[in-house]
């Protein structure tokens, strides 16, 4: 696809329960991010990953947040044990370069946690 | 139309008039700055980005200013149509990789 491309767009789930949340970035691009963004709020570093590594996870708020990129390409981040304070839009960007330029984001997955 | 002050969380603007939108930033070791434009239900897309060597930079219908020496950036939007009408956030050069974002400021332009 020509952008960055992330499923689901809407996941409503229950206190406790794990989800997933995936991000294609665009073809090409080494670098991925996650972010997270609260109604009303900017964007929230979460994660970098070079390639296949990450590079930087310490915007993740507690060890139930995890995530993987293991083909260099697609990115999932996964959250176990879901909290109430986890709801909020997860946005995934991609750029071609290491050094922070343009991001292209995607739409972003929305997650309600009832 | 203008946010007085460091920032305020909404703007209303006639549509063609200018549009300035102001920034404060928080790190006087950013080098690199950014203004994002978010429309409903999407994510952010890039607008126009300045580096700290530059005190301004123009792209289409849009400036963006940099003052270092209060940490200050404003994004200047000439002629404001309604598809201006979005949340912009600027954002910093935290680190080589990690970009930190602002609150946002939520234009409405008024026909």
């Amino acid at each position: 696809g020509a952008g960055v491309s992330q499923t689901p767009s809407n996941k409503v789930t229950e206190k406790g329960k794990y989800v997933e949340l995936r991000c294609d970035p665009i073809s090409g691009h080494t670098a991925l991010y996650w972010y997270r963004q609260s109604l009303g709020q900017g964007p929230e570093f979460l994660i970098y990953f070079q390639g296949t590594g990450a590079a930087d996870d310490s915007g993740l708020p507690n060890d139930r947040f995890f995530a993987v990129r293991p083909e260099g390409s697609v990115s999932t981040l996964k959250i176990q044990r879901t909290e109430r304070g986890d709801s909020a839009v997860y946005l995934c960007a991609s750029s071609l370069s290491e050094r922070a330029g343009e991001l292209f984001f995607g739409e972003g997955s929305r997650l309600t946690v009832l | 139309g203008e946010s007085v002050g460091l920032h305020l969380p909404t703007l209303s603007v006639q549509e063609g008039d200018n549009s300035i939108i102001n920034c404060a930033y928080s790190n006087s070791a950013s080098d690199y700055f950014i203004w994002y434009k978010q429309e409903s239900g999407k994510g952010p897309q890039f607008i126009i980005d300045i580096r700290s060597n530059m005190d301004k930079r123009q792209g289409q219908r849009v400036t963006v200013l940099l003052n270092k020496t209060v940490k200050h950036l404003s994004l200047q939007i000439a002629a404001t149509q309604p598809g201006d009408s979005a949340v912009y956030f600027c954002a910093e050069n935290i680190g080589d990789y990690k970009l930190s974002f602002g609150a946002g400021t939520t234009v409405t332009v008024r026909a």
